[in-house]
């Protein structure tokens, strides 16, 4: 069974740093790797999906990378805000079901 | 484009009271549907997937089941609610390579 894990589990930075999050998955046969922020008490907002062929994707101050091979993918934002407040999901994508990592609680200090 | 809308947000039922939670996609066809559970303080879990009408596959058991009446509809509902059926209840439907979409989601609190 697919397991994901990110890390950190928990990260505070102040305004305008640059972060990476990180996450790694145990089957290397998916379909798609997909990036969501969820917001306390609200749904998921997807970020960024990277399909198995890509080896990653850009939106804006955002870039997330995808290395089958190791199972690694790497969220990477540029410039952090307050609004970037959040928690950080890493969802797989195995047919039929996305496993989701237990997301990285991102903290930006104005 | 493609909206999906979940209803209600919150709801406070006692236990052994039933439930029924809808989920309706527009813009587009034959999704494939989703519902997700978010306990306090753990992962999202997939509790059923539908690939067309009237078809549902159940991923853990548990105290609630899931129908697709319509293709773009997905209700979960459950005769006798428990304590531990709390939680962050989810819906998302997925078509093809393109990732998933989440709707906003309900909370339910068995009291």
């Amino acid at each position: 069974k697919q397991e994901v894990t990110q890390i950190p589990a928990a990260l505070s930075v102040p305004e305008g740093e640059n972060l990476v999050l990180n996450c790694s998955f145990t089957d290397s046969a998916i379909y798609n790797l997909q990036w969501f922020r969820q917001d306390p008490g609200k749904g998921l907002t997807s970020l960024l999906l990277i399909q198995s062929s890509q080896r990653e994707q850009t939106s804006g101050r955002l870039n997330a990378s995808l290395d089958k091979s190791s199972g690694r993918s790497t969220l990477y934002i540029a410039a952090s805000q307050p609004g970037d407040s959040a928690t950080y999901l890493c969802a797989v994508d195995g047919a039929n079901n996305l496993f989701f990592g237990t997301g990285t609680r991102l903290t930006v200090i104005p | 484009s493609q909206t999906i809308h979940q209803w209600p947000a919150t709801l406070v039922q006692p236990v052994g009271s039933p439930l029924s939670l809808e989920c309706t996609v527009e813009g587009t066809s034959n999704p494939n549907l989703y519902w997700y559970r978010q306990a306090a303080g753990r992962g999202l879990q997939l509790l059923f997937y539908s690939v067309g009408i009237g078809q549902i596959s159940s991923e853990v058991p548990q105290n609630l089941s899931a129908s697709r009446p319509q293709d773009r509809q997905f209700i979960l509902s459950s005769k006798k609610l428990l304590l531990s059926d709390s939680g962050f209840y989810l819906c998302a439907w997925s078509l093809g390579s393109y990732g998933y979409t989440f709707g906003s989601g309900t909370r339910l609190t068995v009291v």
